[in-house]
């Protein structure tokens, strides 16, 4: 599976959009990119995830660039319960459903 | 989502004794489930899969013998610490999922050996 960046951390302001980028310039046409989160002492969350074309459901959109070689997860408006670890994990749709977890980008809403 | 439960969420146990963590999918039949483990401050690490029936898949360097797997079920797969010692304190979660479908993770199990 592809690998990604994240940046290891960044804040954000409760009641603003908080958007999250990641680079996987070696993804592949089939696989998908996907964000979970982790809220502390807690197991990670599904949040999203998509191939080619863009996505949004209830908690958040996914914007994923023409070439595939990066994506930002959007929250649209975060709150203090949004702060956790976002990952974002590129891999395929076969029958291996195995996640790598990276280092994760660290967000913490702010009041 | 789907949800998994995972029981006990914490235990403490004595250096050498042995640990069962359970793992349940309480709501849909999962065909494949996976265990994790991670240390403070530190990322998730992939231990095994585990497919219901069939023997589980470790990961290099997961010692099979000392992290035994079983999946009876399509509901429930079981993670045992064998002989377990300070090192293996960690946080253990597991995950569930059905083909093509997302890994819906349970709240986890922290493990401290004494």
């Amino acid at each position: 599976d592809a690998k990604t960046t994240q940046p290891p951390s960044m804040d954000c302001a409760e009641g603003r959009a908080a958007n999250l980028p990641c680079n996987h310039s070696t993804i592949s046409g089939n696989e998908y990119v996907y964000w979970y989160r982790q809220i502390h002492s807690q197991g990670p969350q599904y949040i999203i995830h998509g191939l080619k074309n863009n996505e949004t459901n209830e908690m958040a959109s996914l914007i994923i660039t023409e070439d595939r070689k990066s994506s930002t997860l959007i929250l649209p408006h975060a709150t203090l319960r949004d702060t956790a670890v976002y990952y974002c994990i590129v891999r395929g749709r076969s029958n291996d459903y195995k996640l790598s977890f990276g280092a994760g980008t660290t967000v913490t809403v702010r009041a | 989502g789907a949800v998994v439960s995972q029981h006990p969420s914490r235990v403490i146990c004595k250096s050498g004794t042995s640990v069962k963590i359970e793992c349940r999918s309480l709501d849909f039949q999962a065909t494949t489930m996976f265990w994790y483990r991670q240390f403070p401050k530190k990322s998730l690490m992939l231990m095994a899969t585990s497919n219901e029936g069939s023997k589980a898949t470790y990961e290099q360097g997961v010692e099979k013998d000392k992290f035994l797997i079983n999946h009876a079920s399509l509901t429930l797969s079981t993670l045992t610490v064998t002989s377990a010692h300070p090192e293996d304190s960690s946080f253990y979660i597991c995950s569930a999922t059905r083909p093509n479908e997302e890994q819906y993770f349970g709240p986890g199990t922290r493990l401290t050996v004494t």
